[in-house]
């Protein structure tokens, strides 16, 4: 399958920094990623739809000036945290749409998890 | 209701086991069906596409019934790197956003 790096793996910083993740598609191009967030024991929840080139289409409930997404490449999506607060905490992982035959498949890249003290 | 429900489980099964697992949706709508493993605090990974005809990968076989709109995987031969959490996921718009069911937690015993 397709290989998605995410970087940094692991992020501790402080309340009310901001947080920089990046998303690379590495053996093709991207037009679109998309983000998720995961709660311990809880299912992926999608954030936002990163398309490359305009502007991200955010999910109901996320603030998209709090969860700054840019898509400035076919192989580079970067979201910024914001202002962080301890309950942003949470594993993020972005993914990747790859055309497969008559549809699309998405490989997910390896996590961020960030942690807000 | 749900888009996509999943047994929580989790399954605890013996090493050699057959496993099945189903999962229903609800939108009839929906265009393909993946199932992905997730492993303890790892990112997802995508372990086969489901097509309408049923499709085997050695010891994993996935079904699909657009009528019932229910998709099942069945484990055979279970083996204890099996364990992990089992993701039904559902696409109503091909390339658009993924549905994710809550996932089922299988455990491989020896």
């Amino acid at each position: 399958g397709a290989v998605v790096s995410q970087h940094p793996s692991r992020v501790i910083c402080k309340s009310g920094t901001s947080v920089k993740i990046e998303c690379r598609s590495l053996d093709f191009q991207a037009t679109t990623m998309f983000w998720y967030r995961q709660f311990p024991k809880q299912s992926l929840m999608l954030m936002a739809t990163s398309n490359e080139g305009s502007k991200a289409t955010y999910e109901q409930g996320v603030e998209k000036d709090k969860f700054l997404i840019n898509h400035a490449s076919l192989t580079l999506s970067t979201l910024t945290v914001t202002s962080a607060h301890p309950e942003d905490s949470s594993f993020y992982i972005c993914s990747a749409r790859v055309r497969a035959n008559n549809y699309y498949e998405q490989y997910f890249g390896p996590g961020t998890r960030l942690t807000v003290t | 209701r749900k888009e996509v429900e999943q047994d929580p489980g989790p399954f605890n099964v013996p090493e050699g086991a057959t496993v099945a697992f189903n999962c229903t949706y609800s939108n009839s709508a929906s265009q393909s069906f993946f199932w992905y493993r997730q492993d303890c605090r790892k990112e997802p990974k995508l372990l086969m596409s489901v097509y309408s005809s049923g499709n085997e990968d050695g010891r994993f076989t996935a079904q699909l019934n657009r009528a019932s709109q229910y998709i099942s995987l069945l484990i055979r031969d279970s083996k204890l790197s099996d364990s992990a959490t089992y993701l039904c996921v559902v696409n109503v718009f091909s390339g658009g956003k993924l549905i994710f069911g809550q996932g089922t937690e299988l455990s491989v015993k020896p």
